[in-house]
Formats: structure tokens, C-alpha cells, sequence
């Protein structure tokens, strides 16, 4: 139950285009579902976050979408580019509980130019 | 504002040896975290504090694992003796508060082992 399941593993998307990232849980108690993005050598970092109230978050060229019933959450890349190369991990975490994150097990993503 | 610092960057070392890790996390953060994240997989939780406090080390091997955090500030973790499945980067992380108040998780850049 307190799984955070991700696909694909890797994909390679040419600049410009839309790059999709899909995960899915298990506990109905995660209440919090952040998406971090790890570049090689350093530490995840956050990159949007959405909580279950709302269907859809959008930050810029970054957008989540979150389908409760389906206990399914996306991340969304809008034109991508080059520099957005990198691994990807969805997480959720119980905000009622300790808060801790639990990591999906990553999507490496490359841009051809 | 400085970020997470940890060292070392990198530790190679003969399996049955032993290693530890320093972290110190971002200041006024109360909550820390060491993460373990093997080659092509997510971070997985090893061990939470909440101050100086353990909050969560369900999935911390405490056989061969430990960590403190003495007054609540930086945090040492240490293997001994390590396994060859010990090889990963071990992620040091802190935010401001825990549960409702987490926010967001600042990571380091990790600490990279080797086991031989």
C-alpha cells in the first residue's frame, strides 16, 4: 500500500515536444504528490507539487494532472528542451502522518535536439 | 541560504568494513531525512528525525545501520559492516517541519558508496 508505481522508465522526446510521465498509488491516505527532478551528480529537486483538491496544477511548461477516483497523478512537459534532460521521480507522502515521501522508481528522460 | 551540505561526496571501501556520513541540513530546518538510492531506482526512506528525535526508521537495516542527530542539528549515518548491496548514494535531506507542516524536502548532493 505504500507503493508509488511509474512509467515508463525512460523516454526520449524531441525538442519541442510533450513529454508524459505517469504514476500511480495505492493508500487513499497520500495527500500530497510533489514531482522532483534529479540531474546527474546532485541531490532531487523539487519541481511542482499538487494536492488532491485540484485536478490540474500548472507551473509554467510543467503541468500535474490528478485523477482521484483513478488514483492516478501525470506529469506534463510542454515543449520540451535539452536542459529539461534528466530523471524524474513522482513521490506522495500522508501529510496527517509524518509527511515522509514516498518515491516512484524514477523516469530518465532525454531530449534530442 | 546555504543548501544541504554532506560528506563525503564519494567513499569506496572493502565489504565487512565500515563508513559514516555527515549531513548537516539547511539551518532551521527541524525535520532531517537519509534517503538510500541504489543505481536506477527512487530514493527510499531510511531514517527520519524530528529535531533530535527518530520519527520513523521502519526501513533502516538497524543491524548493520545507525544514525544520530545529537542536539538536533546535524546528523551522521554509519554502516558497519557494509554489504556489497550497500552500494548506492545515500541523500541527506531536511524541511522546515514535519507532517502538515513538511513543505517542501531540500536534498544534498549525496554521498556516493562503493562497496568492494
Amino acid at each position: 500500500q505504500q507503493q508509488v508505481k511509474q512509467s515508463p522508465q525512460s523516454l526520449i522526446v524531441q525538442k519541442g515536444g510533450i513529454s508524459i510521465i505517469n504514476c500511480a498509488y495505492e493508500n487513499t491516505a497520500f495527500d500530497y504528490f510533489p514531482w522532483y527532478q534529479q540531474f546527474p551528480g546532485k541531490g532531487p529537486a523539487l519541481l511542482i507539487a499538487i494536492r488532491p483538491d485540484v485536478s490540474e496544477k500548472k507551473e509554467g511548461r510543467f503541468t500535474i494532472s490528478f485523477n482521484k477516483s483513478a488514483k492516478q497523478f501525470s506529469l506534463h512537459i510542454m515543449d520540451s528542451q535539452p536542459g529539461d534532460s534528466a530523471t524524474y521521480f513522482c513521490a506522495a507522502s500522508e501529510t496527517s502522518n509524518t509527511g515522509k515521501l514516498i518515491f516512484g522508481q524514477g523516469t530518465t528522460l532525454q531530449v534530442k535536439p | 541560504e546555504a543548501g544541504v551540505a554532506q560528506s563525503p561526496r564519494y567513499k569506496i571501501i572493502e565489504k565487512r568494513q565500515s563508513v559514516a556520513f555527515w549531513c548537516n541540513p539547511i539551518s532551521g530546518h527541524a525535520t532531517l531525512y537519509w534517503y538510500q538510492q541504489i543505481l536506477g531506482q527512487g530514493p527510499k526512506l531510511l531514517i527520519q528525525f524530528q529535531n533530535n528525535g527518530v520519527v520513523d526508521d521502519s526501513q533502516l537495516p538497524k543491524d548493520r545501520f545507525s544514525a544520530e542527530r545529537l542536539k538536533g542539528v546535524d546528523s551522521t549515518l554509519k554502516i558497519q559492516p557494509a554489504k556489497l548491496e550497500d552500494s548506492a548514494v545515500y541523500l541527506c535531506a531536511s524541511s522546515f517541519g514535519m507532517g502538515l507542516a513538511t513543505g517542501e524536502l531540500f536534498f544534498g548532493e549525496g554521498s556516493r558508496l562503493t562497496v568492494l
